[in-house]
């Protein structure tokens, strides 16, 4: 069974320009979650989907970064325009359901550089 | 303060040697209790859930504390595989989904 997919694994561009990040989840798996770790930080969360809706979006940073899932299926995540801290890994994580215990799966990430 | 602090190490160890991480977490409230292993440059995996009542799987013992919002990672008969960044991650939600708040990580490093 495949994993979660991240696409593009890395990422160079320029400050001011736009990236679009994207995450194919485990199939049949309702939960997706972005996380980000920028350097010489912790890992973070970014927000959660439920299906195509938005459960939580509380760790957005601001609103230069857009996250979608419709059809419930794959999501993307823009960032536009990008600034150099935005520089850091970039996790998509999903889970089959909700529950204490239930365990979710991290992609490899997608590794972005604004310079 | 941070929701989840640990030492950042390095923990410089030889093999075989016992090795013990902790991690404090400041809501007390939090639901689930983990720890990740991430290699360098890879994504983080989980290694084990830590229950109130200690947990053990293999040469990983896990305890928690909830008292003193206290979490530990005992690694005995250390192997040179273990070499990782070893995270602590909370949940503190209520609602059973899947919010983690994760440490920045202890790095261990073994040695032959």
């Amino acid at each position: 069974e495949a994993g979660v997919t991240q696409f593009p694994s890395h990422s160079v561009i320029e400050k001011g320009q736009t990236v679009t990040l994207r995450c194919d989840p485990i199939s049949g798996h309702d939960n997706l979650y972005w996380y980000r770790r920028v350097m010489g930080k912790e890992i973070k969360f970014l927000l959660h989907f439920v299906k195509e809706s938005k459960q939580d979006e509380s760790g957005m940073p601001n609103n230069r970064f857009l996250a979608e899932r419709t059809g419930g299926t794959y999501s993307t995540l823009k960032v536009q325009p990008a600034e150099l801290e935005d520089s850091g890994v970039y996790f998509c994580a999903s889970s089959p359901e909700q529950g204490f215990g239930n365990t979710i799966y991290f992609g490899e990430g997608s590794w972005l550089t604004v310079v | 303060r941070k929701e989840v602090e640990q030492d950042p190490g390095p923990f410089n160890v030889p093999e075989g040697a016992t090795v013990a991480f902790n991690c404090t977490y400041s809501n007390s409230a939090s639901q689930s209790f983990f720890w990740y292993r991430q290699d360098c440059r890879k994504e983080p995996k989980l290694l084990m859930s830590v229950y109130s009542s200690g947990n053990e799987d293999g040469r990983f013992t896990a305890q928690l504390n909830r008292a003193s919002q206290y979490i530990s990672l005992l690694i005995r008969d250390s192997k040179l595989s273990d070499s990782a960044t070893y995270l602590c991650v909370v949940n503190p939600s209520s609602g059973g989904y899947n919010k983690l708040i994760f440490g920045a990580g202890t790095r261990l490093a073994v040695h032959p």
